[in-house]
């Protein structure tokens, strides 16, 4: 059964530091999205990709966060200078059309020291 | 304010019960999503609801909609372990985005 998958599971980083969380969506699907998850709290809302563009993103997406999809499988999201409150469960999900379900990738861990 | 509220957010129960977990939404949408995540997992879906009215079942589960009361239900019939996981209940809204309430940690005891 077809999945999203993310890359790295885990990731370590000093404050400041650039990070690239990837994913790779579900091959025919056309939405993508990034959620975070702060440890023991409720999964928010970043940002949303279709057509090769942001088609709406949350008051936490500010400058220091991008998305792109680079080539026509991977999808990424970009934190430009980490702070030590983007520590956080970032995940992917991708959707077929809407309003379909959003299925979500397994997540990467995002350590920010 | 999109708010999307779950009671109760704890729930320990025996096995073989019968237990409701409830979600209000704020908005007037008609697209309400149930996902069950294991502790250090991802998101799984279990239902989506796309009308008024919508019941959808699997299993031990059943989820409906009621959209003129903004109301969800997640429905627990005879328990077991298995189940024991933290249920979230998700609304979408324009762009698609889902807002989710602080979930509900079931915990069910033999």
């Amino acid at each position: 059964e077809p999945e999203v998958t993310q890359t790295p599971s885990h990731q370590v980083t000093q404050m400041g530091q650039e990070v690239i969380l990837r994913c790779v969506p579900i091959s025919n699907h056309l939405y993508f999205y990034w959620y975070r998850q702060i440890l023991g709290q409720k999964v928010e809302f970043l940002v949303s990709f279709y057509n090769n563009e942001i088609s709406e993103k949350s008051e936490i997406f500010d400058d220091q966060f991008s998305v792109e999809r680079p080539d026509g499988s991977n999808f990424t999201l970009k934190i430009r200078s980490t702070k030590l409150e983007d520590s956080a469960m970032y995940f992917c999900a991708s959707g077929e059309l809407r309003p379909y379900e959003q299925y979500f990738g397994p997540g990467t861990r995002l350590t920010v020291t | 304010e999109l708010k999307v509220e779950q009671n109760p957010l704890f729930l320990s129960m025996q096995e073989g019960k019968n237990y409701t977990i409830y979600c209000n939404y704020s908005t007037t949408s008609d697209r309400l999503y149930w996902y069950r995540q294991d502790p250090g997992k991802s998101l799984e879906s279990l239902f989506v609801l796309l009308s008024n009215g919508a019941v959808k079942q699997e299993g031990r589960l059943m989820a409906s909609l009621d959209t003129k009361a903004r109301l969800s239900t997640l429905h627990i019939t005879a328990a077991v372990h298995d189940l024991s996981a933290t249920y979230f209940c998700a609304e979408e809204t324009s762009g698609s985005r889902l807002t989710f309430g602080e979930g509900t940690q079931l915990t069910v005891n033999p």
